[in-house]
């Protein structure tokens, strides 16, 4: 079954929204997470990875104002998208390590379209 | 350089044949290295993970690591067009980061 779970599947919003979108870790705990962004026929790109209690981490190139990023539990991370734009439209995809070395495990991933 | 590189296919392959997919890497000191599917419209599903230099089996699957020659790979035996998605090579930085390679695409025909 799946060992992390991403909430909404799906988001359609207007132009200058703000989406929040939540990335959980099922029966364990997750002190870091990544976030990735993929646009069609692409492959992921990190955008930042979030670390429990303290401030994200974001790759280069990712405006941290725009793309804010809180994981206040070992348990969840959330993205939100500020003020999106069409721009944004993308699939955005959480994931989580079960332990120390192990594989990360993918969220369903959320499909974001801004109209 | 990249960091990660997969050759993006398409790979075509006929039902019940083995698909060979290939990966390099260039970072020497990388440790782990995983092998996902990804169906379109969907996120990466985990198929293989391995650490150290050899072959690794679960079930059709075989992972095979060379880290002398910076090379990883990935064997589906009698594939299925139920296999058909694309294959994403990752490996892991020493900061917990994955590097994804672009991808290669599999096509599996009756």
């Amino acid at each position: 079954g799946a060992v992390v779970s991403q909430h909404p599947s799906w988001v359609i919003c207007k132009s200058g929204t703000s989406v929040k979108i939540e990335c959980r870790s099922l029966d364990f705990q997750a002190t870091t997470m990544f976030w990735y962004r993929q646009f069609p026929k692409q492959s992921l790109m990190l955008m930042a990875t979030s670390n429990e209690g303290s401030k994200a981490t974001y790759e280069q190139g990712v405006e941290k104002d725009k793309f804010l990023i809180n994981h206040a539990s070992l348990t969840l991370s959330t993205l939100t998208v500020t003020s999106a734009h069409p721009e944004d439209s993308s699939f955005y995809i959480c994931s989580a390590p079960q332990g120390l070395n192990q594989p990360q495990h993918f969220g369903d991933g959320t499909r974001l379209s801004i109209l | 350089q990249k960091e990660v590189e997969q050759n993006s296919g398409p790979l075509s392959v006929p039902e019940g044949a083995i698909a060979s997919l290939n990966c390099t890497y260039s970072d020497r000191v990388s440790q782990s290295f995983f092998w996902y599917r990804q169906y379109s419209g969907k996120s990466p599903e985990l198929i293989m993970s391995i650490y150290s230099n050899g072959d690794k089996e679960d079930g059709r699957f075989t992972a095979q690591l060379n880290k002398a020659s910076q090379y990883v790979s990935l064997l589906i035996r009698d594939s299925q067009p139920s296999d058909s998605a694309t294959y994403l090579c990752a490996v892991k930085s020493n900061t917990d980061k994955l590097i994804f390679g672009t991808g290669t695409r599999l096509q599996v025909f009756p």
